[in-house]
């Protein structure tokens, strides 16, 4: 099974900063199977981005994805208020799938 | 747009089975794969199984024992069972489209649309 890692756990920022989450994963994934959400209290989550860089639909170009292997990365070029959240990495790998533990981003 | 509900008891006891029915609206069920997720109180994500509208199935290893996902294509549903159920199974349940598609060669998949989930709590 392949495992994710996400750091940090949390992210102290100001909105306006930029915010950087890697996503590390135990062996090597396919970027097509890689995914990023977002979570805010008390809802579902939200797809963010798919395939480790392509936005889903709806979604804001302030946020960003990258990577490929085992080392993947949600960027957030700009944060604003909506914005913090906690944010899962994910990927289906043997037709099977994981998620990271989760970084929360909180106001600074 | 496509909208999921999931519904079921919000209170199982020890041992006893865990039932969950996802409908799924304003959109057909066919040519989609959907997913089980669940969240414990103050946790993370936990992936429990897909089904595809045909009827195959794919579990978590971790549950595959316990786990049963089934479809109704008739009536746009898809289900979950869980049996031998403990207070490690109180969770909020989600169901989501497991979406697969390909273009130009390439496959993509993500969970790109969720039900508000539903909180099961395990207690006697």
């Amino acid at each position: 099974e392949i495992v994710l890692t996400q750091s940090p756990g949390t992210l102290s920022l100001s909105p306006g900063e930029r915010a950087t989450l890697s996503c590390r994963a135990s062996q090597s994934v396919s970027s097509s199977y890689l995914a990023w959400y977002q979570q805010k209290p008390g809802q579902a989550p939200r797809l963010l981005i798919y395939g480790a860089s392509s936005r889903a639909t709806g979604i804001p170009d302030r946020f960003s994805g990258s990577g490929s292997g085992t080392d993947f990365t949600l960027t957030i070029s700009r944060l604003e208020p909506e914005d913090f959240a906690v944010y899962y990495c994910q990927q289906y790998g043997s037709s099977t799938g994981t998620f990271g533990q989760g970084t929360k981003v909180e106001i600074k | 747009q496509v909208q999921l509900q999931e519904s079921g008891p919000g209170l199982v006891k020890p041992s006893e089975t865990l039932s969950l029915t996802c409908t799924v609206s304003g959109g057909s069920i066919s040519s989609y794969y959907w997913s089980w997720i669940r969240q414990p109180p103050g946790k993370g994500l936990e992936w429990i199984g897909y089904i595809y509208y045909s009827g195959s199935t794919n579990y978590n290893p971790s549950l595959k024992s316990r786990v049963t996902i089934s479809v109704d294509t008739s009536k746009n549903q898809f289900s979950l069972k869980l049996s031998s159920v403990t207070a490690a199974d109180t969770a909020v349940y989600y169901c989501a489209r497991d979406d697969l598609y390909c273009t130009n060669g390439v496959c993509y998949r993500a969970f790109d649309i969720w039900g508000q989930g539903t909180m099961v709590t395990v207690s006697s």
